[in-house]
C-alpha cells in the first residue's frame, strides 16, 4: 500500500531564506508525485508534479522539487521564501493507473518578517 | 471554466439532520473525489468515483454516502449528522493518470 510522510509538522523560515519541506513515500514502483499548497480557508492549489522524466521539476511560485528514487524522496525546494509562501504544503502519491492518492499529513509553513 | 466548485461554502447542522453536499466539475473528468480535512489528520478519502454511475469506498466512509449519476456531479450525503462529522469537506476530480483539481471546500458544523 502506498504511503506518504512529511516529518516535519511546522517550519518557520525568515523571509528570504531558502525552504525545504521533506516528503518521503512507500511504494513498489515509480509512483505519480504531486506537491500542494493550501492557504487558510482555500482549497488546494498544485504546485508541481513527477510522472516521469527528468528528476527535477519546476513549479509555480519559483518551488522546484527533486525525485530521488533511491531515498524514495519528493522534496519540496525554494531559494528564498516570501512572507505569502506561509501556508500548508501536502505531499501527494498516487500508482500509474491507478484510482486514489495518497496525501501526507502536511507541513505548515511560518515566515518571518 | 469554472474548475471544480461545491455547494454550499458554509451549513450548520443540529445532530440528526440529514443534508447533501454537491461537487460539480466541468473538466469532463472520469475521476472524483471526497475528502474530509481535520486539523492535524491531513486530506482523508471518503468516497470516490472512477466513472458515471459508479461509486466506492475510501478510508473513513461510514455515515456517509455518495452518488454518481452525472459524469459532472458527486453528491456526499449526510443522513444523520453527527458532531463527529465537523469537518471541512473537499471535492477534487482529474483525468486518467493527471493531477487531481481541487474544489474551494465546504465547512460543515454540526451542533
Amino acid at each position: 500500500a502506498q504511503s506518504v510522510t512529511q516529518p516535519d509538522i511546522h517550519i518557520t523560515v525568515s523571509e528570504g531564506a531558502s525552504l525545504e519541506l521533506r516528503c518521503n513515500y512507500s511504494y513498489g514502483a515509480t509512483p505519480y508525485l504531486f506537491w500542494y499548497v493550501q492557504s487558510p480557508g482555500q482549497g488546494l492549489q498544485l504546485l508541481l508534479k513527477y510522472f516521469s522524466g527528468d528528476t527535477l521539476v519546476q513549479g509555480i511560485k519559483g518551488f522546484e522539487a527533486e525525485f530521488k528514487r533511491s531515498q524514495s524522496s519528493f522534496n519540496l525546494r525554494k531559494p528564498s521564501v516570501h512572507w505569502s509562501d506561509a501556508a500548508e504544503y501536502f505531499c501527494a502519491v498516487g500508482s500509474p493507473g491507478g484510482q486514489n492518492f495518497v496525501f501526507g499529513p502536511g507541513t505548515r509553513l511560518s515566515v518571518l518578517p | 471554466n469554472a474548475g471544480v466548485t461545491q455547494t454550499p461554502k458554509f451549513r450548520v447542522l443540529k445532530t440528526g439532520q440529514s443534508m447533501t453536499l454537491l461537487c460539480a466539475q466541468d473538466m469532463n473528468h472520469e475521476y472524483m473525489y471526497w475528502y474530509r480535512q481535520d486539523p492535524g489528520m491531513g486530506l482523508r478519502l471518503i468516497h470516490y468515483s472512477v466513472g458515471e454511475g459508479t461509486t466506492a469506498k475510501g478510508e473513513v466512509p461510514d455515515g456517509y454516502n455518495v452518488s454518481r449519476l452525472k459524469k459532472q456531479n458527486f453528491l456526499l450525503g449526510l443522513e444523520s449528522a453527527a458532531p463527529s462529522q465537523t469537518s471541512v469537506y473537499f471535492c477534487a476530480s482529474r483525468a486518467s493518470r493527471r493531477e487531481q483539481y481541487f474544489g474551494p471546500g465546504t465547512r460543515l458544523t454540526v451542533l
